[in-house]
């Protein structure tokens, strides 16, 4: 089946430093990426949504310039979480589309992420 | 926008059958979705209904009413791996490029007990 890995699996920064978090397809190129976040025994939250080549579009509430998301080529993702603080700690997850009209989203092993 | 009511907890007994419903309102409703994610885990893909109807998996089945935005999962022959949360999802239009987004429900706990 189509895999998605992320990276870093788990990090732990100090207020006001910056954080990047890369996401991968590894067996077939994401047209659509999306990023996630999850607090704990909560849903994910959509918070962007990436198509390669072009600007994401941020979900309501969802602050485009501390979260930067870029989507360089069809395989990759990254999401900079600039300025970290505290309440930016939690479980960020990307999931990834084969195709634009695919109904399945391929989820990656999602960060932990921990800001002191 | 969207929003989905499932329960927040089930229990059930190991080899038992469990029913997860799922209630939705969204506009531009395309499909609904359920993935199960274990503590700590990333969310994987179980079923998609797009039309009316029971879809079957192994032991996983899904069903769709799209007159009632109501759809349930049905797990048979609970074994303990099957205790995580399980989330339904709504498939809907993204305005962006074609492509599609899911809105997840907010969960449901299940805890099989031997």
């Amino acid at each position: 089946g189509a895999v998605v890995s992320q990276h870093p699996s788990r990090v732990i920064c100090k207020s006001g430093t910056s954080v990047k978090i890369e996401c991968r397809s590894l067996d077939f190129q994401a047209t659509t990426m999306f990023w996630y976040r999850q607090f704990p025994k909560k849903s994910l939250m959509l918070m962007a949504t990436s198509n390669e080549g072009s600007k994401a579009t941020y979900e309501q509430g969802v602050e485009k310039d501390k979260f930067l998301i870029n989507h360089a080529s069809l395989t990759l993702s990254t999401l900079t979480v600039t300025s970290a603080h505290p309440e930016d700690s939690s479980f960020y997850i990307c999931s990834a589309t084969p195709g634009q009209r695919s109904y399945e989203q391929y989820f990656g092993p999602g960060t932990r992420l921990t800001v002191t | 926008g969207q929003s989905l009511e499932q329960p927040s907890e089930v229990t059930a007994v190991e080899g038992a059958i469990v029913q997860i419903n799922c209630t939705y309102q969204t506009s531009g409703f395309y499909g609904l979705s359920w993935y199960q994610q274990h503590d700590g885990g990333a969310p994987t893909f179980l079923s998609y209904n797009a039309l009316d109807g029971l879809e079957e998996t192994g032991r996983f089945s899904s069903f769709l009413s799209r007159s009632d935005s109501y759809g349930y999962l049905l797990l048979q022959e609970l074994q303990m791996k099957d205790s995580a949360s399980y989330f339904c999802a709504v498939r809907v239009a993204y305005s962006g490029a074609g492509s599609y987004q899911l809105t997840f429900g907010k969960g449901t706990k299940l805890s099989v007990i031997p």
